[in-house]
């Protein structure tokens, strides 16, 4: 148990939906990162967030957004859902981005399906 | 741009044998190397990490890693895997931002 919570772990849905996943960091890291893990794409970075403000984007689509509230936790939202958008979503926290030896502890992951 | 090559794809070993998966990054800067592993139906677990220092990098249940910065190599061995072993491995590697970049990883099959 690396110490970062996802809910829901399962959410099955219909395409042109809204969906919010939700992730709690670990005890204390102020970093939170979503990645995207997918048969066709592999693992893929989507944004980071830390200590509440956009800190990095990455192959994120303009139908989703992401945040991270003063407590920390953050969730991400997808929008006008497609089939291509079912992927096994992670969280991640780390303590302090930047730093050399900041390492990333992933959650146990949000799989979407889309039908 | 930062790419990470995992040329095995799957491996099939039997138990007590030898594993070595490759692992090849592309970034001229200093780099931050990772082996994460996954389970079936599991999250990412943190194998072994390397930042600075000693190349040989040693991780968790057994796994080690050497750095060979001249070949942008971070291979992940084991001498002797187990059936529990069986997962999918991940080489990550982390520049100048702090996103992880995966490589496509290598699924490890261990037959008894």
């Amino acid at each position: 148990d690396s110490g970062v919570t996802q809910t829901p772990k399962h959410l099955i849905t219909a395409t042109g939906q809204r969906v919010t996943l939700r992730c709690s960091p670990r005890s204390g890291d102020l970093s939170v990162y979503w990645y995207q893990q997918s048969l066709d794409q592999g693992l893929q970075f989507l944004i980071q967030y830390y200590n509440g403000e956009e800190r990095a984007k990455g192959n994120i689509l303009e139908r989703f957004s992401a945040q991270q509230f003063p407590d920390l936790h953050s969730e991400l939202n997808l929008s006008s859902l497609e089939l291509g958008d079912s992927a096994l979503y992670f969280c991640a926290s780390s303590l302090l981005p930047g730093l050399a030896t900041d390492t990333q502890y992933f959650g146990p992951g949000t799989r979407l399906t889309v039908l | 741009a930062q790419s990470v090559s995992q040329h095995n794809h799957h491996v099939i070993l039997s138990e007590a044998a030898s594993l070595e998966l490759g692992c090849n990054y592309s970034y001229g800067g200093t780099v931050n190397l990772f082996w994460y592993v996954q389970y079936p139906g599991q999250h990412l677990q943190l194998l072994l990490k390397y930042f600075s220092g000693d190349p040989l990098v040693k991780g968790i249940k057994g796994f080690e890693a050497e750095f060979i910065k001249s070949k942008f190599s971070f291979n992940l061995r084991k001498p002797s895997v187990q059936w529990s072993d069986t997962a999918e491995y991940f080489c990550a590697v982390m520049g100048n931002t702090d996103k992880l970049i995966f490589g496509t990883g290598t699924r490890l099959q261990v037959f008894p």
